[in-house]
């Protein structure tokens, strides 16, 4: 596509559900990037796939976050039994190569509740 | 580590003034560095990328230069307009993953 596509853009959901975030990256970028921005802080790193290698998981929080990359194209990020500190804005990511820059998506708001 | 620090946090200014923010960095080490916008509720927005090669970046009324020996890039906005009015972040790529390491972002105000 002709962009990074998030969904959904907005989540509401209640404390201890699951929920799953969706990300299209950019046809032809390997590369694919998950950060959080939670309200008045920074963005932070979760997660990194690049091609068909084993995912860098260094930035996830807790073993509650998880993410796969399905035929190194769209990816899906997964947060089991939701606390309200995951209330957040979550952002991906992709790039062809870093010397080429990373397009973001628009994010999904989400509130746990 | 790489460290990000953008100076100042907020700037407020009235519309037609020409401003300059703030992005420095501790490993000089860099690939490239990118500034974004970030209005409220949205996504990030590329503004520029500069090439550690490269002195400067130039798009329209924006202007970002990188002096990567001492470890600062200024992101010069011509003539201001209340459209710019959002949220300005610096990133560098850093670590193995090449992940973006952000800093805080300047708030930035244009009054009509």
């Amino acid at each position: 596509g002709a962009g990074v596509s998030q969904s959904p853009s907005n989540k509401v959901t209640e404390k201890g559900k699951d929920v799953e975030l969706r990300c299209d990256p950019i046809s032809g970028h390997t590369a694919l990037y998950w950060y959080r921005q939670s309200l008045g802080q920074g963005l932070e790193f979760l997660i990194y796939f690049q091609g068909n290698s084993a995912p860098d998981k260094s930035g996830l929080p807790s073993d509650r976050f998880s993410a796969e990359r399905t035929g190194g194209s769209v990816s899906t990020l997964t947060i089991q039994r939701t606390q309200q500190e995951d209330s957040a804005v979550y952002l991906c990511a992709s790039t062809r190569e870093v010397d080429y820059g990373y397009t973001f998506g628009s994010g999904t708001r989400l509130t746990v509740v | 580590k790489q460290e990000v620090t953008q100076i100042p946090a907020a700037l407020s200014v009235p519309e037609g003034e020409n401003l300059v923010l703030n992005c420095s960095f501790t490993d000089s080490a860099i690939y490239n560095l990118q500034w974004f916008r970030q209005d409220p509720g949205k996504g990030l927005t590329s503004l520029l990328l500069i090439q550690s090669s490269q002195r400067e970046q130039t798009s329209g009324r924006l202007n970002a230069s990188l002096d990567k020996s001492s470890g600062r890039s200024t992101l010069y906005i011509a003539a201001s307009q209340p459209g710019d009015s959002a949220t300005y972040l610096c990133a560098v790529p850093s670590g193995s993953a090449r992940q973006l390491t952000f800093g805080s972002g300047t708030q930035l105000t244009v009054l009509p």
